[in-house]
């Protein structure tokens, strides 16, 4: 596609819920990064794939937060047992996977857990 | 820890004015993004600033960084409606495995007809 896709574009949860956000980076891009953006802040940083391995996941705020990339290419958030605190904006970005390289995002999945 | 500070955090300003937005960092880094966010949108890339003393220029825009100083400027020249916006610095680290953004807390522009 011409860009980072991500679906759905918003999602209402009931506390305890498990919920899954999908990525489609552009094709070809090597790394895709997820960012989490709460409201009126900038993103912060989630974790981080180059192709299928998972490189770095060190904000990923609780064990309760996972991301795959099984096959190098589309990835998914998965967020088990909501809570409240996780209400925020979900962002997914990629780049070509060289250093220095632009991250292109999408528009994100607005998380609302009730 | 990285702390990516903007200043201000919220502009209004009327239409034909000028005024610059500040992205200071906290750590050394010699590469730094603006991106623009429109409400409901995707973060739209700006500027890639690659070493100090870089200047890059687009429309009304113009960035710069001075990496000894940590800080860099995005200008805004005879602001017109259009630039309304969410405008966010963010330093690219360079981890031991990869690269990661930590972004500023963005600046609200609202440009006044």
């Amino acid at each position: 596609g011409a860009g980072v896709s991500q679906s759905p574009r918003y999602k209402v949860a009931k506390r305890g819920q498990d919920v899954a956000l999908r990525c489609d980076p552009i094709s070809g891009h090597v790394s895709l990064f997820w960012y989490q953006q709460a409201l009126g802040q900038g993103p912060e940083f989630l974790t981080y794939f180059q192709n299928e391995a998972q490189l770095d996941k060190s904000g990923l705020p609780s064990d309760r937060f996972f991301a795959e990339r099984p096959e190098g290419s589309v990835s998914t958030l998965k967020i088990q047992r909501t809570q409240q605190e996780d209400s925020a904006v979900y962002l997914c970005a990629s780049s070509l996977g060289l250093i220095k390289n632009i991250q292109y995002f999408g528009a994100g999945t607005r998380l609302s857990v009730l | 820890e990285l702390k990516v500070e903007q200043n201000p955090l919220f502009l209004s300003m009327q239409e034909g004015k000028n005024y610059t937005i500040y992205c200071n960092y906290s750590t050394t880094s010699d590469r730094l993004y603006w991106y623009r966010q429109d409400p409901g949108k995707s973060l739209e890339s700006l500027f890639v600033l690659l070493s100090n003393g870089a200047v890059k220029q687009e429309g009304r825009l113009m960035a710069s960084l001075d990496t000894k100083a940590r800080l860099s400027t995005l200008h805004i020249t005879a602001a017109v409606h259009d630039l309304s916006a969410t405008y966010f610095c963010a330093v690219d680290i360079d981890g031991e495995y990869g690269n990661k953004l930590v972004f500023g807390a963005g600046t609200i522009l609202r440009v006044k007809s």
